[in-house]
């Protein structure tokens, strides 16, 4: 069974680097054959895609974050990370790491990032 | 790229049926079958229902079902029940720009 764990600071000051790692475990990131995706879940609203990475680094992005937005993967710790530059109050959300593209399988439980000072 | 649209509520009896429709367009719902759907109970990760229109996962109970006719896709819960009620999103791919994926607005059902 694949499980996916989100990690990283529950409060980010505007304008700083908002930084989340997913670990996954029972399923290693580089057999391939999957992409890995972040998505986000402001209070009370819906879904919005962040973007994708193959085990290979290959990456996509929402293009209305793209200017911010940065996805990196560590094989060997079986690992992805989101990186998000540039935050305002308007990127408090929970974030939620997923494994694929077109259909998201498993999904971490979600780490709430508030943006303030 | 917008959001695909679904009804903001629907609601039933225990043991009845609902169907959630979500409308896209050709460049999404209507031109590929990679539509999928999630339910969200609060404070919860979304939990994959329906993927590829009409393909169970799992585990997943078959009184959930898919369809799509046209730019419109539907998830149907027959014999409602209490543990139903919860949030739900319909996805697709999309090709009308360079974004990849768009989910729907979200469904909240309830119970009655």
């Amino acid at each position: 069974q694949v499980q996916l764990q989100e990690s990283g600071p529950g409060l980010v000051k505007p304008s700083q680097t908002l930084s989340l790692t997913c670990t996954v475990s029972g399923g290693s990131i580089s057999s391939g054959g999957y992409y890995w995706s972040w998505i986000r879940q402001h209070p009370g609203k819906g879904l919005e895609w962040i973007g994708y990475i193959y085990y290979s680094g290959s990456t996509y992005y929402n293009p209305s974050l793209k200017s911010r937005v940065t996805i990196s993967v560590d094989t060997s710790k079986n690992q992805f990370s989101l990186k998000l530059s540039s935050v305002t109050a308007a990127d408090t959300a929970v974030y939620y790491c997923a494994r694929g593209v077109e259909t998201f399988d498993y999904w971490g439980q979600g780490t709430l990032v508030t943006v303030s000072s | 790229q917008s959001a695909l649209t679904q009804p903001a509520s629907v609601s039933g009896s225990p043991g009845q049926s609902i169907t959630i429709s979500c409308t896209g367009t050709s460049s999404d719902v209507g031109g590929y079958n990679y539509v999928s759907w999630y339910q969200q109970h609060p404070g919860k990760a979304p939990k994959l229902m329906i993927y590829d229109v009409s393909n169970r996962p799992s585990g997943v109970s078959n009184r959930f079902s898919g369809s799509k006719s046209g730019n419109t896709a539907s998830l149907t819960i027959s014999g409602l029940q209490a543990e139903d009620e919860a949030d739900y999103y319909c996805s697709s791919y999309t090709s009308s720009s360079t974004l990849a994926y768009v989910f729907g607005t979200g469904t909240k059902v309830t119970v009655l």
